[in-house]
Protein backbone atom coordinates (compact mmCIF):
# COMPACT_ATOMS: atom_id res chain seq x y z
CA UNK A 1 0.00 0.00 0.00
CA UNK A 2 1.12 3.46 -0.42
CA UNK A 3 1.69 5.79 2.34
CA UNK A 4 3.04 9.61 3.14
CA UNK A 5 4.72 10.81 6.34
CA UNK A 6 5.11 14.13 7.21
CA UNK A 7 6.79 13.89 10.89
CA UNK A 8 6.26 17.92 11.31
CA UNK A 9 2.42 19.14 12.14
CA UNK A 10 4.24 22.55 12.28
CA UNK A 11 7.46 24.07 11.11
CA UNK A 12 9.20 27.97 11.79
CA UNK A 13 10.61 29.96 10.28
CA UNK A 14 12.23 33.53 10.08
CA UNK A 15 11.91 35.46 6.65
CA UNK A 16 15.32 35.33 4.99
CA UNK A 17 16.09 31.88 6.65
CA UNK A 18 16.44 28.85 4.28
CA UNK A 19 13.61 26.42 5.07
CA UNK A 20 12.75 22.63 5.66
CA UNK A 21 9.60 20.76 5.29
CA UNK A 22 9.88 16.60 5.71
CA UNK A 23 8.33 14.08 3.75
CA UNK A 24 8.63 10.41 3.99
CA UNK A 25 6.87 7.68 1.49
CA UNK A 26 6.27 4.32 0.96
CA UNK A 27 5.40 2.17 -2.19
CA UNK A 28 6.11 -0.75 -3.49
CA UNK A 29 8.20 0.42 -7.17
CA UNK A 30 9.59 3.91 -7.90
CA UNK A 31 7.01 6.69 -6.88
CA UNK A 32 5.92 9.62 -8.25
CA UNK A 33 6.00 12.44 -5.97
CA UNK A 34 4.20 15.83 -5.48
CA UNK A 35 4.10 18.65 -3.22
CA UNK A 36 1.00 21.00 -2.84
CA UNK A 37 0.25 24.14 -1.73
CA UNK A 38 -3.06 24.77 0.32
CA UNK A 39 -3.57 28.66 1.52
CA UNK A 40 -6.70 29.46 3.39
CA UNK A 41 -10.10 28.96 2.54
CA UNK A 42 -8.60 28.22 -1.07
CA UNK A 43 -7.81 24.80 -2.96
CA UNK A 44 -4.32 22.70 -3.37
CA UNK A 45 -1.98 24.44 -5.78
CA UNK A 46 0.90 22.36 -7.52
CA UNK A 47 3.79 22.92 -6.85
CA UNK A 48 6.39 20.12 -8.34
CA UNK A 49 7.06 16.80 -8.92
CA UNK A 50 9.50 14.24 -9.32
CA UNK A 51 8.67 11.77 -12.20
CA UNK A 52 12.44 10.39 -13.00
CA UNK A 53 15.56 12.02 -14.26
CA UNK A 54 17.12 14.33 -11.91
CA UNK A 55 17.10 13.75 -8.18
CA UNK A 56 16.51 17.74 -7.48
CA UNK A 57 13.15 19.46 -8.66
CA UNK A 58 12.46 23.07 -9.11
CA UNK A 59 8.91 24.21 -9.05
CA UNK A 60 6.82 27.08 -8.52
CA UNK A 61 7.85 29.97 -6.20
CA UNK A 62 11.41 29.11 -5.73
CA UNK A 63 10.33 26.24 -4.20
CA UNK A 64 12.66 22.95 -4.98
CA UNK A 65 12.20 19.04 -3.82
CA UNK A 66 15.01 16.04 -3.03
CA UNK A 67 14.02 12.85 -4.31
CA UNK A 68 16.18 10.45 -1.97
CA UNK A 69 15.83 6.87 -2.87
CA UNK A 70 17.67 5.57 -0.29
CA UNK A 71 15.75 6.92 2.53
CA UNK A 72 12.62 7.50 0.69
CA UNK A 73 12.30 10.93 1.55
CA UNK A 74 11.31 13.88 -0.31
CA UNK A 75 11.75 17.08 0.94
CA UNK A 76 10.52 20.42 0.38
CA UNK A 77 13.14 23.14 0.61
CA UNK A 78 13.49 26.68 -0.05
CA UNK A 79 16.40 28.66 0.33
CA UNK A 80 15.40 32.03 1.70
CA UNK A 81 11.56 32.22 3.20
CA UNK A 82 8.95 34.88 2.62
CA UNK A 83 5.88 35.70 4.96
CA UNK A 84 4.26 35.11 2.20
CA UNK A 85 5.13 31.02 2.42
CA UNK A 86 2.93 30.55 5.06
CA UNK A 87 0.37 28.31 4.45
CA UNK A 88 0.11 24.53 4.61
CA UNK A 89 1.96 22.32 2.78
CA UNK A 90 1.16 18.54 1.36
CA UNK A 91 3.30 15.67 0.00
CA UNK A 92 1.50 13.31 -2.33
CA UNK A 93 2.55 9.97 -3.34
CA UNK A 94 1.24 7.70 -6.33
CA UNK A 95 2.59 4.25 -7.27
CA UNK A 96 2.95 4.49 -11.31
CA UNK A 97 2.47 0.41 -11.30
CA UNK A 98 -0.78 0.78 -10.69
CA UNK A 99 -1.74 3.32 -13.17
CA UNK A 100 -4.01 6.35 -13.21
CA UNK A 101 -4.31 6.32 -9.42
CA UNK A 102 -5.72 9.09 -6.85
CA UNK A 103 -3.00 10.72 -5.16
CA UNK A 104 -2.32 9.84 -1.86
CA UNK A 105 -2.01 12.80 0.45
CA UNK A 106 0.15 13.39 4.13
CA UNK A 107 -1.84 14.89 7.03
CA UNK A 108 -0.07 18.34 5.69
CA UNK A 109 2.91 20.26 7.43
CA UNK A 110 1.43 23.83 8.48
CA UNK A 111 4.31 26.13 7.83
CA UNK A 112 4.74 29.85 9.84
CA UNK A 113 7.27 32.35 8.53
CA UNK A 114 7.85 34.91 10.84
CA UNK A 115 9.03 38.38 10.15
CA UNK B 1 -7.70 30.27 -18.71
CA UNK B 2 -10.17 29.18 -15.50
CA UNK B 3 -9.23 27.13 -13.34
CA UNK B 4 -11.41 24.59 -11.33
CA UNK B 5 -14.77 25.52 -9.78
CA UNK B 6 -17.10 24.00 -7.31
CA UNK B 7 -20.45 25.10 -6.31
CA UNK B 8 -21.68 25.94 -3.69
CA UNK B 9 -18.40 27.37 -1.68
CA UNK B 10 -20.29 26.62 1.45
CA UNK B 11 -23.14 24.45 2.48
CA UNK B 12 -25.12 23.69 5.80
CA UNK B 13 -27.49 20.85 5.69
CA UNK B 14 -29.74 19.61 8.43
CA UNK B 15 -29.28 15.78 9.81
CA UNK B 16 -30.81 14.09 6.89
CA UNK B 17 -31.10 16.22 3.89
CA UNK B 18 -29.34 15.26 0.73
CA UNK B 19 -27.08 17.54 -0.53
CA UNK B 20 -25.61 17.80 -4.43
CA UNK B 21 -22.45 19.09 -4.97
CA UNK B 22 -20.90 20.50 -8.40
CA UNK B 23 -17.05 20.50 -10.13
CA UNK B 24 -16.71 22.43 -13.11
CA UNK B 25 -13.24 20.84 -14.33
CA UNK B 26 -10.93 22.54 -16.61
CA UNK B 27 -12.05 22.28 -20.03
CA UNK B 28 -10.33 19.56 -22.13
CA UNK B 29 -9.60 17.84 -18.85
CA UNK B 30 -9.63 14.07 -19.12
CA UNK B 31 -9.72 12.85 -15.71
CA UNK B 32 -11.82 14.03 -12.54
CA UNK B 33 -11.16 13.56 -8.79
CA UNK B 34 -13.08 14.32 -5.82
CA UNK B 35 -11.59 14.00 -2.16
CA UNK B 36 -12.54 14.57 1.42
CA UNK B 37 -10.58 16.41 3.56
CA UNK B 38 -11.68 16.20 7.05
CA UNK B 39 -10.35 19.58 9.29
CA UNK B 40 -6.64 19.12 10.29
CA UNK B 41 -5.88 16.17 7.56
CA UNK B 42 -5.29 16.00 4.16
CA UNK B 43 -7.01 14.87 1.57
CA UNK B 44 -8.25 11.28 0.88
CA UNK B 45 -9.87 10.06 -2.20
CA UNK B 46 -13.57 9.32 -3.23
CA UNK B 47 -14.03 8.80 -6.60
CA UNK B 48 -12.74 8.97 -10.08
CA UNK B 49 -13.83 9.54 -13.58
CA UNK B 50 -11.92 9.09 -16.84
CA UNK B 51 -14.43 11.44 -18.97
CA UNK B 52 -18.16 9.89 -18.34
CA UNK B 53 -16.76 6.45 -16.95
CA UNK B 54 -16.40 5.76 -13.29
CA UNK B 55 -13.67 3.59 -13.19
CA UNK B 56 -12.81 3.89 -9.43
CA UNK B 57 -15.30 4.73 -6.37
CA UNK B 58 -13.88 2.73 -3.58
CA UNK B 59 -13.19 5.61 -1.77
CA UNK B 60 -16.82 6.52 -1.08
CA UNK B 61 -17.10 5.87 2.26
CA UNK B 62 -20.60 4.76 2.47
CA UNK B 63 -23.88 3.68 -0.54
CA UNK B 64 -25.30 7.33 0.59
CA UNK B 65 -22.67 9.10 -1.65
CA UNK B 66 -22.97 8.93 -4.94
CA UNK B 67 -20.59 10.34 -8.20
CA UNK B 68 -21.84 11.31 -11.94
CA UNK B 69 -20.07 13.22 -14.78
CA UNK B 70 -22.80 11.99 -17.40
CA UNK B 71 -21.14 14.26 -20.24
CA UNK B 72 -17.53 13.91 -19.69
CA UNK B 73 -17.41 17.56 -18.36
CA UNK B 74 -19.39 19.01 -15.18
CA UNK B 75 -19.14 16.14 -12.32
CA UNK B 76 -21.90 15.91 -9.19
CA UNK B 77 -21.20 14.59 -6.14
CA UNK B 78 -24.62 13.89 -4.55
CA UNK B 79 -24.61 12.67 -0.09
CA UNK B 80 -28.13 11.20 0.45
CA UNK B 81 -29.39 11.21 4.36
CA UNK B 82 -26.53 13.49 5.61
CA UNK B 83 -24.97 12.68 8.93
CA UNK B 84 -22.86 14.88 11.10
CA UNK B 85 -19.68 12.71 10.14
CA UNK B 86 -20.11 13.87 6.70
CA UNK B 87 -19.29 17.50 7.68
CA UNK B 88 -15.69 18.12 5.48
CA UNK B 89 -14.03 19.96 3.03
CA UNK B 90 -15.33 18.42 -0.60
CA UNK B 91 -12.35 18.50 -3.45
CA UNK B 92 -12.34 18.15 -6.72
CA UNK B 93 -9.55 17.73 -8.90
CA UNK B 94 -9.26 17.51 -12.62
CA UNK B 95 -6.15 16.50 -14.74
CA UNK B 96 -5.07 17.20 -18.68
CA UNK B 97 -4.82 13.35 -19.34
CA UNK B 98 -5.14 10.00 -17.91
CA UNK B 99 -1.72 9.10 -17.03
CA UNK B 100 0.11 8.89 -13.78
CA UNK B 101 2.47 11.02 -14.50
CA UNK B 102 -0.23 14.08 -14.73
CA UNK B 103 -0.59 16.39 -12.14
CA UNK B 104 -4.26 17.10 -10.67
CA UNK B 105 -5.57 20.77 -10.44
CA UNK B 106 -7.70 21.62 -7.72
CA UNK B 107 -11.07 23.39 -7.24
CA UNK B 108 -11.37 25.59 -3.96
CA UNK B 109 -13.50 22.65 -2.47
CA UNK B 110 -16.99 23.19 -0.81
CA UNK B 111 -17.77 23.19 2.95
CA UNK B 112 -20.34 20.72 4.17
CA UNK B 113 -21.71 21.14 7.59
CA UNK B 114 -24.16 18.76 8.78
CA UNK B 115 -26.17 20.58 12.02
Amino acid sequence: AQSVAQPEDQVNVAEGNPLTVKCTYSVSGNPYLFWYVQYPNRGLQFLLKYITGDNLVKGSYGFEAEFNKSQTSFHLKKPSALVSDSALYFCAVRDPYLGNTPLVFGKGTRLSVIA
Amino acid sequence: GAGVSQSPRYKVAKRGQDVALRCDPISGHVSLFWYQQALGQGPEFLTYFQNEAQLDKSGLPSDRFFAERPEGSVSTLKIQRTQQEDSAVYLCASSLGDRERDEQYFGPGTRLTVT
